[in-house]
């Protein structure tokens, strides 16, 4: 059964402190994607890689970096998370493969709370 | 900025009706359209998709219309029941490595 997965599931942090969230995919692809989920603004691409350490910003790129140094990994890190920070995070991998039609599948998300 | 519009942002159907959700695009170089479904607590996964070479796709009780010179498309739900209420996420993109664009999301809830 392939698999997403996030490191966790909640998360609550300071304002100011240095956030990683971590994401690992078993399906050997080659493309990630981190997106943010908030109400009434659906999902908003953040970062994503289609290949290692390679890294391309999104629609929403501020306030958050990505680390990419294995193909299964893909980190989204908030350097000095703040309040309006706090959302839900999915992070999703597809294939590069044409045959695969771009299909995303997503981990179950982590929701990050910045008090 | 590429785009995807979504209506409506929420659905409340009868169970045994009919949802509709609706999405229409600008990007003509856009060719692949997936529709995501998403419960409570878990991602969204890929429920049914379509290419522009044909105007319609069925699978099942869901069916995506596909209208190229209106630059729309549409989710059918018939038959809806209440293990049908979720979020609801249509998406486009163009083949190859570029990011799916989503619309803003549809929550349905099908009542009995």
């Amino acid at each position: 059964d392939v698999k997403v997965t996030q490191s966790s599931r909640y998360l609550v942090k300071r304002t100011g402190e240095k956030v990683f969230l971590e994401c690992v995919q078993d399906m050997d692809h080659e493309n990630m994607f981190w997106y943010r989920q908030d109400p009434g603004l659906g999902l908003r691409l953040i970062y994503f890689s289609y290949d290692v350490k390679m890294k391309e910003k999104g629609d929403i790129p501020e306030g958050y970096s990505v680390s990419r140094e294995k193909k299964e990994r893909f980190s989204l890190i908030l350097e000095s998370a703040s309040t309006n920070q706090t959302s839900m995070y999915l992070c999703a991998s597809s294939s590069k493969d044409a045959s695969s039609y771009n299909e995303q599948f997503f981990g179950p998300g982590t929701r990050l709370t910045v008090l | 900025q590429q785009q995807v519009k979504q209506s409506p942002q929420s659905l409340i159907v009868q169970k045994g009706g009919i949802s509709i959700i609706n999405c229409a695009y600008e990007n003509t170089a856009f060719d692949y359209f997936p529709w995501y479904q998403q419960f409570p607590g878990k991602g969204p996964a890929l429920l049914i998709a379509i290419r522009p070479d044909v105007s319609e796709k069925k699978e099942g009780r869901f069916t995506i219309s596909f209208n190229k010179s209106a630059k729309q498309f549409s989710l059918h739900i018939m038959d809806s029941q209440p293990g049908d209420s979720a979020t609801y996420f249509c998406a486009a993109s163009i083949t190859g490595n570029t990011p799916l664009v989503f619309g803003k999301g549809t929550r349905l809830s099908v009542i009995a």
